[in-house]
This record gives C-alpha cells, sequence and structure tokens, in this order.
C-alpha cells in the first residue's frame, strides 16, 4: 500500500518554465527525501528534510518539508532539458523503514 | 568507500520456476538492507527490509521471500515465480540513523513469460 501520494503523476513542459511536485501523506515522517532516478538505474538522492517547514535549496531546486510533517514539495526553477527523469519523494517514520511515493515522471523540452 | 552489488542484471524465467536474486554490499558494517520492485516509470514498492543478520521484514505477503545470512548479503527468493512478479528489483543499503541516505545497486530486470 503506497502511503506517498506524488502529483502530478507526469509533467511535460518547455525549457525555461517552472513547476512544482507535490508529495502528500496522511502520515508523520521524521524524516522525508527527494530522489532523481534515470532510466535502468537506482534512484540518486537529492536532498533529505528533517524538521517541520524546512527549506531547503540546491540551486534551481527547492524543497520545503510540511509544518506537520507530513507533505513536501519539490520546486524547480527554470527547468531544463537535464532535469527529465522521475522525482520519487521518500518518507521515514524511524531510521529503518523508508517508504517511496507513487513517482513524478518529467520531461523538459528544448 | 562503500559499495553494492546485485546480481543477475536481467532474468527471464517461466511462471512457476524459482528465483534468487542476490545483493551483497561492502565497506560498511551493519547496514539496514532492502528489497524494492518498481513497475515501469512507477514509485518503488517496498519488499523486504533487513536490520540485522537473520532480521526480516515482510511488507508484500506475497509469494516472495528474503533472507540474510551474513551481515552484508541480502537474498531475494521465489519458488514458484508468477506473471506478475515481473519488474525492475532494487537492492539498496542505508546506515540506521535519521534521514540516513538509501543507496542503490544496478537493478534487476526480471521478466516472467
Amino acid at each position: 500500500t503506497q502511503l506517498l501520494e506524488q502529483s502530478p503523476q507526469f509533467l511535460s513542459i518547455q525549457e525555461g518554465e517552472n513547476l512544482t511536485v507535490y508529495c502528500n501523506s496522511s502520515s508523520v515522517f521524521s524524516s522525508l527525501q527527494w530522489y532523481r532516478q534515470e532510466p535502468g538505474e537506482g534512484p540518486v538522492l537529492l536532498v533529505t528534510v528533517v524538521t517541520g517547514g524546512e527549506v531547503k535549496k540546491l540551486k534551481r531546486l527547492t524543497f520545503q518539508f510540511g509544518d506537520a510533517r507530513k507533505d513536501s514539495s519539490l520546486h524547480i526553477t527554470a527547468a531544463q532539458p537535464g532535469d527529465t527523469g522521475l522525482y520519487l519523494c521518500a518518507g521515514a517514520r524511524n531510521t529503518d523503514k523508508l517508504i517511496f511515493g507513487t513517482g513524478t515522471r518529467l520531461q523538459v523540452f528544448p | 568507500s562503500q559499495t553494492i552489488h546485485q546480481w543477475p542484471a536481467t532474468l527471464v524465467q517461466p511462471v512457476g520456476s524459482p528465483l534468487s536474486l542476490e545483493c551483497t554490499v561492502e565497506g560498511t558494517s551493519n547496514p539496514n538492507l532492502y528489497w524494492y520492485r518498481q513497475a515501469a516509470g512507477r514509485g518503488l514498492q517496498l519488499l523486504f527490509y533487513s536490520v540485522g543478520i537473520g532480521q526480516i521484514s515482510s511488507e508484500v505477503p506475497q509469494n516472495l521471500s528474503a533472507s540474510r545470512p551474513q551481515d552484508r548479503q541480502f537474498i531475494l527468493s521465489s519458488k514458484k515465480l508468477l506473471l506478475s512478479d515481473s519488474g525492475f528489483y532494487l537492492c539498496a543499503w542505508r546506515r540506521r540513523e535519521i534521514g540516513g541516505e538509501l543507496f542503490f545497486g544496478e537493478g534487476s530486470r526480471l521478466t516472467v513469460l
């Protein structure tokens, strides 16, 4: 059972546009991570957030953890073709079990 | 440095045949180990995780099983594969800490015919 729902499921945009991906749950997480995955490979960590309300920036990517630690968002400014990929959020309630969201496939056209 | 390897990379198996996927980690001790399955273009479904030798937590009560015979070895098995077992299987490890990063193996693509 997926406890982390991502939206949108698919996103197809032109280079230079902004976008936001959402990750929602009814459960509280002690930490939340965002990964990006290329076809045929394993996901690679982008960021980890652990404090409610926390905002982290990674170049053109901005990540936010909800105040109640139940949701998160990923905002990309001026998207580039190199941002194309599958974006996955992942939440953990403790140090052991880590579950992934449903995924958002992003395609950025030049 | 730590590395993780899983094999085989690709498998084509008939329905009803057995399965064994193996994963090993090097360069760290007492890692948490995970098996995930991924349908095309979708998120990862947690199948099993282990916090120590012989300790397996199952998230999917189907015809799959996992074992951890050694600290850095994690094996995914099935006695009889189903069509629905097809997918991309990923092994991963992480340190047992809040916010620990997951490091993934190369993946194993299983097609059940």
